[in-house]
């Protein structure tokens, strides 16, 4: 069953302004992961948060997470119209389980 | 270098036949997965295989037979393929203690 659920589903924003996406998800987690998927591309990983972790960097990228709201968000400042993209949560339980992934949102940076 | 690789990276064919996609990963990965993802972008684990053993078959039909030769390969067979089977397969792997999965660049299989 769906894990995750991303909301916008689609946001269009202008190149320059910060892009903002939440993630939903139902159960108990060990890791929530954030994911791009390019048109016809594969997925290609972003960032990683545990559970035990409250906010996380990774260049212009900023991931924050709340277990009690079983919430994330997924900030992308200044964006470049090569954000152009899906942008997947996925939540992982243990070990080397299947992640499950949310339904994405689409972003879409004009230049 | 191509990480996880799969072939062909395009499927045409008609319902009720065979076919097979095949999936490579050279980072030395232990554990192997198969998603299908639909025309709606909903991404789904169909398998996944640890050291060549199967670990998950969530509820995929019995026409799909996936098989790993080695820890480096992780292929799928589907039989008397379906108009539904149309999709993107995305094989992908992952590390012992890693969370984080490498993935394919996805096979788009079209059904007639």
């Amino acid at each position: 069953s769906q894990q995750g659920e991303e909301d916008p589903q689609a946001l269009s924003i202008q190149e320059g302004e910060n892009a903002t996406m939440n993630c939903s998800y139902k159960t108990s987690i060990n890791n929530l992961q954030w994911y791009r998927q390019n048109s016809g591309r594969g997925l290609v990983h972003l960032i990683l948060i545990r559970s035990n972790e409250r906010e996380k960097h990774s260049g212009r990228l900023r991931v924050t997470l709340d277990t009690s709201k079983k919430s994330s968000s997924l900030l992308i400042t200044a964006s470049r119209a090569a954000d152009t993209a899906s942008y997947f949560c996925a939540t992982g339980a243990s070990g080397n389980t299947p992640l499950v992934f949310g339904k994405g949102t689409r972003l879409s940076v004009i230049a | 270098d191509t990480a996880v690789s799969q072939t062909p990276k395009y499927l045409v064919t008609q319902m009720g036949n065979d076919k097979s996609i095949k999936c490579e990963q050279n980072l030395g990965h232990d554990t192997m997965y198969w998603y299908k993802q639909d025309s709606k972008k909903f991404l789904k684990i169909m398998f996944s295989y640890n050291n060549k053993e199967l670990i998950i078959n969530e509820t995929v039909p019995n026409r799909f037979s996936p098989k790993s030769p080695d820890k480096a390969h992780l292929n799928l067979h589907i039989n008397s393929l379906e108009l539904g089977d149309s999709a993107v397969y995305f094989c992908a792997s992952t590390g012992t203690s890693r969370h984080e999965q490498f993935f394919g660049p996805g096979t788009r299989l079209t059904v007639l």
